[in-house]
Order: structure tokens, then sequence, then C-alpha cells
């Protein structure tokens, strides 16, 4: 069965320093993967998704960046975070038009 | 452009009544609608979902969803919501994106359950 990793489970970064998030997912190949961000109070915001290897589209132009480097990874990086970079963050994979997600990272900006 | 609404930020129910959380979308076709639910601190799971045919779907948890094409509403029911069903909720529309299944989320409900 696809299970999806999400590491760090939570991250407390100053304002100014780099990101990197990181997603994986098991027992799939060549999945559609996406980035979402769900800010305190609010719903899910669509910021990156991936149709294969080193295919990105952006969403919203924000202080992010995505990349997939290999087929079941998909990263989220910045390289200098903002107070407004804070939220949870979501990543997902489809199959048959359903979206699965992971656990989500807690990032908090500080 | 696409859009979905769910009216009710937050509602409370006691345990074993019924339930019905409100869904609106605008789109120029029949969207494929999806119901999430996400417990604190958890990632989204996926109750149920609509493409086509029967419009009274069956998800998992008890849930189901009627859409009414004439209302463009795709509503969450329960019969006996119980205190395990306490999250938040997320109605969601394909938004049909070539290569991609771009989901627009809704803002949200939040159900609170009282014994």
């Amino acid at each position: 069965s696809q299970t999806i990793h999400q590491w760090p489970a939570t991250l407390v970064q100053p304002v100014g320093s780099p990101l990197s998030l990181e997603c994986t997912v098991e027992g799939t190949s060549n999945p559609n993967l996406y980035w979402y961000r769900q800010a305190a109070g609010r719903g899910l915001q669509l910021l990156f998704y991936s149709v294969g290897i080193g295919q990105i589209s952006s969403e919203v132009p924000q202080n992010l960046s995505a990349s997939r480097p290999q087929d079941r990874q998909f990263i989220l990086s910045s390289k200098k975070l903002l107070l407004s970079d804070s939220g949870f963050y979501l990543c997902a994979w489809t199959e048959n038009y359903e979206q699965y997600f992971g656990p989500g990272t807690r990032l908090t900006v500080t | 452009a696409q859009s979905v609404t769910q009216p009710d930020i937050h509602i409370t129910v006691s345990e074993g009544a019924s339930l019905e959380l409100r869904c609106n979308y605008s789109y120029g076709a029949t969207p494929y609608l999806f119901w999430y639910v996400q417990s604190p601190g958890q990632g989204l799971q996926l109750l149920l979902k609509y493409f086509s045919g029967d419009t009274l779907v069956q998800g998992i948890k008890g849930f189901e969803a009627e859409f009414k094409r004439s209302q463009s509403s795709f509503n969450l029911r329960k019969p006996s919501v119980h205190w395990s069903d306490a999250a938040e909720y997320f109605c969601a529309v394909d938004k049909f994106q070539t290569g991609a299944n771009n989901l627009f989320f809704g803002t949200g409900t939040r159900l609170t359950v009282i014994p």
C-alpha cells in the first residue's frame, strides 16, 4: 500500500533562515505531488504541484520554491523565511483523482 | 473562476444528533467534489467523493453527501454524530488543470461535539 512521509513534523526557525521540508511517497510510481499551506484558522492553499521529475508548477508567487529531484521525493524550500511563512505544510499525492495527504509539518517562524 | 464556499465556520452539535455541513461551489460544469476531514495537527483524510452518477454518495465513518446541481451544493450529512467526529471538515473541487488534479478547498467548518 502507498504511504506518504513528511519531515520534520515540527520546526521552529528564525526569520531570514533557510528552509527545507521533505516529502516522500512509497508504493507508487510517477505520482502527481502537491504542496499545500494551511495558515491558522484558514483553509488550504495550493503552493506547488509536480507531474514528474523536475517539473514544478507554482500556483502562488511567494517566498518559497519546490523541487522534485526523484520520482517520489518532493522538497519545499526557502532561502530566507518570513514571519508570514508560518503555517502547517501538507504534502499530497494523487491516484484516480483522489488526493492523499501526509501528516504535515508545523512551521513556526520567530 | 472556480470557488468553494463553506458558510459555516463553526458548528456545535450534541452527540447522537444529526449533522449537515454545507458546501456550495461555483464552476462552469459538473466538477469532481470531495469532502475531507482533518483532526487537530493531522493531515487530511478523504471522507467521500462525487464524480458522476448517483447524486447521493456514501463515505467512510457513516458520512454521506448529496450533490444538487440546481443548488450548486454538495452538503455532508451524518444521521448520528459521535464524539470522535469532532474535527475540521473541508469541501473541495477538482480544478481540472491539465495533467494534474489540483483541488480548490473551502475554508473549512470546525465541528464541536458536546456530550
